[in-house]
């Protein structure tokens, strides 16, 4: 089992730009959660699927990011018209189950706005 | 604000000693977890303590929970360099919510 794959590890984007990260959960896992960290923040919850639909989005800014769950197997998390503000490590995780289950990470995504 | 807090903000060890780290929380739980994260890394889960339990134990990690005084600790015995790493408490408001962590506590083992 490869765990959560998280994709690209590393990304540098221009102010305005969008940026999209990829997430794929372990293999079986119903639940896919997304966080953003910082020094400053910490490991902030942004949103999380189960079984592809969306169940908590309370973490989610409310413009410009976007999350989907288009099949089991991949979630994306979209950010429009970056800001140096964005800049953070993005993680991914996957559960079997609900939140109050284990959360399996992957190693995240250092997103740079410039 | 946070759902739960972990103190103090970072602890200083040498190898063999023992650590602990506290969390405290906001609401009624069924369960919160333990984790731990290394520079690099995602955070890794460490312990699953319920609500209906007062202890659990993973090899040299102890956890308790007060639910009176909505509290937990985490122990670490006989420390190694390797348990370097930031400590999270986590939990949730209920199985529809997502999990929120901590700010974490800073531990350091030095050989």
């Amino acid at each position: 089992n490869a765990g959560v794959i998280q994709t690209p590890r590393h990304k540098v984007t221009g102010k305005g730009q969008e940026a999209t990260l990829w997430c794929e959960p372990i293999s079986g896992h119903s639940a896919v959660f997304w966080y953003r960290q910082t020094i400053v923040q910490g490991l902030e919850f942004l949103t999380y699927f189960r079984n592809q639909a969306p169940i908590d989005d309370s973490g989610m800014p409310k413009e410009r990011f976007s999350a989907q769950m288009p099949n089991q197997s991949h979630s994306t998390l979209k950010i429009q018209s970056t800001q140096p503000q964005d800049s953070a490590v993005y993680l991914c995780a996957s559960s079997l189950g609900a939140s109050q289950n284990t959360l399996y990470f992957g190693a995240g995504t250092r997103l740079s706005v410039l | 604000s946070q759902l739960a807090e972990e103190n103090p903000w970072a602890l200083s060890v040498h190898e063999g000693e023992s650590v602990t780290v506290n969390c405290s929380y906001k609401t009624s739980i069924t369960a919160l977890q333990w984790y731990r994260q290394k520079s690099g890394e995602g955070p890794a889960q460490l312990i699953l303590i319920r609500s209906n339990e007062r202890e659990k134990r993973n090899g040299r990690l102890r956890a308790t929970l007060d639910t009176s005084s909505q509290s937990s600790s985490l122990s670490i015995t006989a420390t190694r360099c390797e348990d370097t790493a930031v400590y999270f408490c986590a939990t949730a408001y209920n199985y529809a919510q997502g999990l929120t962590f901590g700010l974490g506590t800073r531990v350091s083992v030095f050989p």
